[in-house]
């Protein structure tokens, strides 16, 4: 089984702390994803990276940056965080864009981060 | 503008009984559509995959049809029980040969005994 693993399932900050989120998946998978997860709001894009030292932003990449140095391991980093950024962060991967396998992303189990 | 709604944010059935959940699309034309299953403070989890060119997909009791002029997807889980319970999430591929979805913002269901 695929398994994406997020370091913390629940961390306390403090506003204007520097935050580092991270993410390892064990199936080689070319893709990787961060969203953030708020209620009513449903599952927003953070960053996306298709390869290693590659990064692209997503609908809401203000105040966090990534860092894919190896492809098993993508990092959200909140530069200074602030209480808006309390939320659930999600990692995911995915493999083949093509979906031959008829599989989708694969997330992991979230990391609730409040800031305070 | 480019918006994915679901049926509503929560529906309740009877065990035994359907359930369908409904995911509408304006404003995009996705090759892939899934769905996902989403537990309480836990990630997503994938449930099926169709392609734009597939009418319908099975996989044990649940069931997918997209229907790309209606820009509708529907998701039916038939038997229903009450471990079904949980929110369900619609995804649309946004271009880049399905590599980047959307999601929508789920339905939550419960099945009650």
């Amino acid at each position: 089984d695929v398994k994406v693993t997020q370091s913390s399932r629940y961390l306390v900050k403090r506003t204007g702390e520097k935050v580092f989120l991270e993410c390892v998946q064990d199936m080689d998978h070319e893709n990787m994803f961060w969203y953030r997860q708020d209620p009513g709001l449903g599952l927003r894009l953070i960053y996306f990276s298709y390869d290693v030292k590659m990064k692209e932003k997503g609908d809401i990449p203000e105040g966090y940056s990534v860092s894919r140095e190896k492809k098993e391991r993508f990092s959200l980093i909140l530069e200074s965080a602030s209480t808006n950024q309390t939320s659930m962060y999600l990692c995911a991967s995915s493999l083949d864009p093509n979906f031959k396998a008829n599989y989708g992303y694969t997330f992991g189990s979230g990391t609730r981060l409040t800031v305070v | 503008s480019q918006k994915i709604e679901q049926n509503s944010e929560a529906l309740n059935i009877q065990e035994g009984k359907t359930a369908t959940l409904t995911c509408n699309y304006t404003n995009y034309s996705p090759a892939y559509l899934q769905w996902y299953r989403q537990d309480p403070g836990r990630g997503p989890v994938f449930l099926l995959l169709i392609r734009e060119n597939e009418k319908e997909k099975r996989k044990e009791r649940l069931k997918v049809t997209f229907d790309t002029t209606l820009k509708q997807s529907l998701f039916h889980i038939t038997a229903s029980q009450p471990a079904d319970s949980a929110t369900y999430l619609c995804a649309l591929d946004i271009g880049n040969y399905g590599q980047n979805f959307v999601f929508g913002p789920g339905t939550r269901l419960s099945v009650l005994p």
